[in-house]
C-alpha cells in the first residue's frame, strides 16, 4: 500500500533549467494537488486537477507547468527554474476536492542554484 | 478572502504538561476544518475533519474542538513524540484553494 510517493526526494538545479517533480498515487483518487512550501508563508496551493485532463490554476501558479493524462499521475514542471522556486514541494490528492481530507506525500526538496 | 490563524506560533512544555494550540478562521461558509501533523523533513499527516460548531474529535493524547470562529487542539499529558508541528486548514465555500495556517511548532521536553 504506497498510497502517494514523490520523486526525486531532492533536487539540486540550476537557474534556467526544466525541472520535472513527480507525484503517483494508488488510490485512485479523483483530486491531485501541487503546494510549496516556504518558511513566512506555509503550505500554498500552485495547481490541482479534478480528474485526467482536467486543471487549473491554485495561488502561485506563475513558472510551473502540469499535466495529468493518467489519473494516478500528476507531474509538475518548472519550465525555466528561477532561485525563487526554491522550497520544498508536496503532492496531495483527494477523493472528492478540497473539502474532502486531503492526504499528502513525502515532499521534493528543490535548490535552485 | 479566507484567512486562517493559528497561535502561539511556537511552544515549548514538559512531558505531560498539557496546553492548547488556536486556530482562528474567517470562511463565508465552512466545509470543514483540517488538522494536520507535519514532521520535519514529512509531508502533513492527517489528524481530524471537523465539520461544525461544538463537534470534538480525540486521538490518543489529542483532542480536537470547533467553534463558529476557531478550533482548538488539545494536548493532554504530552510526550516527547508529540513534538511536531501542527497545521489547521480549511477549505473556501466554493472551489478547491486548501487555506493553511502558518503552524504552531511544538516541542515536548522529557
Amino acid at each position: 500500500d504506497a498510497g502517494i510517493t514523490q520523486s526525486p526526494r531532492y533536487k539540486i538545479t540550476e537557474t534556467g533549467r526544466q525541472v520535472t517533480l513527480m507525484c503517483h498515487q494508488t488510490w485512485s483518487h479523483s483530486y491531485m494537488f501541487w503546494y510549496r512550501q516556504d518558511l513566512g508563508h506555509g503550505l500554498r496551493l500552485i495547481y490541482y486537477s479534478a480528474a485526467a485532463d482536467i486543471t487549473d490554476k491554485g495561488e502561485v501558479p506563475d513558472g510551473y507547468v502540469v499535466s495529468r493524462s493518467k489519473t494516478e499521475n500528476f507531474p509538475l514542471t518548472l519550465e525555466s527554474a528561477t532561485r525563487s522556486q526554491t522550497s520544498v514541494y508536496f503532492c496531495a490528492s483527494s477523493d472528492s476536492g478540497s473539502a474532502d481530507t486531503q492526504y499528502f506525500g513525502p515532499g521534493t526538496r528543490l535548490t535552485v542554484l | 478572502e479566507d484567512q486562517v490563524t493559528q497561535s502561539p506560533e511556537a511552544l515549548r512544555l514538559q512531558e505531560g504538561e498539557s496546553s492548547s494550540l488556536n486556530c482562528s478562521y474567517t470562511v463565508s461558509g465552512l466545509r470543514g476544518l483540517f488538522w494536520y501533523r507535519q514532521d520535519p523533513g514529512k509531508g502533513p499527516e492527517f489528524l481530524f475533519t471537523l465539520y461544525s460548531a461544538g463537534e470534538e474529535k480525540e486521538k490518543e493524547r489529542l483532542k480536537a474542538t470547533l467553534t463558529k470562529k476557531e478550533s482548538f487542539l488539545h494536548i493532554t499529558a504530552p510526550k516527547p513524540e508529540d513534538s511536531a508541528t501542527y497545521l489547521c486548514a480549511v477549505p473556501p465555500a466554493a472551489g478547491n484553494k486548501l487555506t493553511f495556517g502558518g503552524g504552531t511548532r511544538v516541542l515536548v521536553k522529557p
